[in-house]
C-alpha cells in the first residue's frame, strides 16, 4: 500500500498569504495519478486537482498543484477567507488508493 | 445531473453489520464507471473502502476486504456497503461517489454518520 504523508498537519496563515502543502508518497505514484481536495466542515470533500496538476471546475487559478514521483505540492496564493480549510491527497496510481491525513488550513 | 444519495441506520452495535444502501439519479449505472464507498473518521481521515463495476466487479481496500462487500442492483440503479463484525472504529461519514480514480465535484453523496455504540 503507497502511504501518503501530509506535511505540515496544521498551517496557520493570514489571509493574503502563501500557502505551500506536501504530500509524499511510501513509493512512486504511477503516472503521477495524485489529487488533492478541499473540505470545508458539514460539506463533501470536494475536488480541487487531479493529475497532480490538473485543475478541477471552480477553482480559481491561485491554486495549483505540482511535482511528480513520490513528492507533491499544492500551493495557494493570495489565500482568501473562504480558503481556510483541510486539503488532503489522494493517490489513485497504486492499488489500493490510498488518502493522506490531512492538513489544516487555518487563519492566523 | 448526477446525484447520490447514503441511506442506511445511524447507529450500529458493536459486533453487528453495517449497511448502507446508495441511490443514483441523473445517470445509469449500467453506463459505466466504477463506483466506491468512502469514509471520514476523526481517528483516520479519509479512506477508500471499496468499488464496484455495474457487471458487479469489485476492488476492496486489503485493511478491511475481510470485512466488507460491495453490491450493486442496475434495475434499482443502487449499490451497498455491508461492513460486518463494526467496532467503535467504524464509526465515521460514510459516502459514496462515482469513482474515476479520483473523484469528481458534485458526484458524491451528502455523507451519512454511522456510529457504532452500544
Amino acid at each position: 500500500e503507497t502511504l501518503l504523508t501530509q506535511s505540515p498537519g496544521t498551517l496557520s496563515l493570514s489571509p493574503g498569504g502563501r500557502a505551500t502543502l506536501s504530500c509524499r508518497a511510501s513509493q512512486t505514484v504511477t503516472s503521477n495519478y495524485l489529487a488533492w481536495y478541499q473540505h470545508k466542515p458539514g460539506q463533501t470533500p470536494r475536488l480541487l486537482i487531479y493529475g497532480a496538476s490538473t485543475r478541477a471546475t471552480g477553482f480559481p487559478d491561485r491554486f495549483s498543484g505540482g511535482g511528480s514521483g513520490t513528492d507533491f505540492t499544492l500551493t495557494i496564493s493570495r489565500l482568501e477567507p473562504e480558503d481556510f480549510a483541510v486539503y488532503y491527497c489522494q493517490q489513485y496510481g497504486n492499488s489500493p488508493q490510498t488518502f493522506g491525513q490531512g492538513t489544516r488550513l487555518e487563519i492566523q | 445531473q448526477v446525484q447520490l444519495q447514503e441511506s442506511g441506520p445511524g447507529l450500529v452495535k458493536p459486533s453487528e453489520t453495517l449497511s448502507l444502501t446508495c441511490s443514483v439519479s441523473g445517470y445509469s449505472i449500467s453506463s459505466g464507471f466504477y463506483w466506491a464507498w468512502i469514509r471520514l473518521s476523526p481517528r483516520k481521515g479519509l479512506e477508500w473502502i471499496g468499488s464496484i463495476y455495474h457487471t458487479g466487479s469489485t476492488n476492496y481496500n486489503p485493511s478491511l476486504k475481510s470485512r466488507v462487500t460491495i453490491s450493486v442492483d442496475t434495475s434499482k440503479n443502487q449499490f451497498s456497503l455491508k461492513l460486518s463484525s463494526v467496532t467503535a472504529a467504524d464509526t465515521a461519514v460514510y459516502y459514496c461517489a462515482r469513482d474515476r480514480g479520483y473523484y469528481d465535484n458534485g458526484v458524491w453523496g451528502q455523507g451519512t454518520l454511522v456510529t457504532v455504540s452500544s
